[in-house]
């Protein structure tokens, strides 16, 4: 199975901030490489899909670009409603995993 | 809209089983990939499962696999999962998930709320 490990586990940030994940692969997997936003108590949110492409609908402050075993993502001005766990997934090969997340708090 | 809606969640003992159920609207169903994807309390996410849109191909994690099925009904434009042999360790929200494969890129698009599965005696 590809491990996928994320950091760091957790960040504070204050609002306007750059923040940015990184999400390391075991082996390589191209740009087959997901995030996803979750906000306690609810479902999960695509952000980025195959590394680097904006899902419809979310806001151009985040982004994502890497390729091969090395990932990032980057919101580029942290907003209150920013505060959520972030997870990376690979989809390169089944059985598809994820990161353990990145807490992120608001300071 | 889409709209993908769990049942069928609830408390069952060690052992036994529960059939899960996501009904999806708002796109072409049997053009998806389908998804389960699981997350116990205060931990990750864990994929589970998925299902082609139209020749129902399956996978499975390794922690399910001879215990869960899935299984779709595209007339009826719903997802399944049924779960047998429970464990404690079972335990969890489980999500459905749409899955475009688009450009050959897996990715899930849309999530369901979640249904919690609780495996307790």
């Amino acid at each position: 199975d590809i491990q996928m490990t994320q950091s760091p586990s957790s960040l504070s940030a204050s609002v306007g901030d750059r923040v940015t994940i990184t999400c390391r692969a075991s082996q390589r997997i191209s740009r087959y490489l997901n995030w996803y936003q979750q906000k306690p108590g609810k479902a999960p949110k695509l952000l980025i899909f195959a590394a680097s492409s904006l899902q419809s609908g979310v806001p151009s402050s985040f982004s994502g670009s890497g390729s091969g075993t090395d990932f990032t993502l980057t919101i580029s001005s942290l907003q209150p409603e920013d505060l959520a766990t972030y997870y990376c997934q690979q989809s390169y090969s089944t059985p598809y995993t994820f990161g353990q997340g990145t807490k992120l708090e608001i300071k | 809209e889409v709209q993908l809606v769990e049942s069928g969640g609830g408390l069952v003992q060690p052992g036994g089983s529960l059939r899960l159920s996501c009904a999806a609207s708002g796109f072409t169903f049997n053009s998806y990939w389908m998804h389960w994807v699981r997350q116990a309390p205060g931990k990750g996410l864990v994929w589970v499962s998925r299902i082609h849109g139209e020749d129902s191909r399956t996978a499975y994690a390794d922690s399910v696999k001879g215990r869960f099925t899935i299984s779709r009904d595209n007339a009826k434009n719903t997802l399944y999962l049924q779960m047998n042999s429970l464990r404690a360790e079972d335990t969890a929200v489980y999500y459905c998930a749409s899955d475009p494969d688009y450009g050959g890129f897996s990715f899930f698009e849309y999530w369901g709320q979640g249904a919690l599965v609780t495996v307790s005696s």
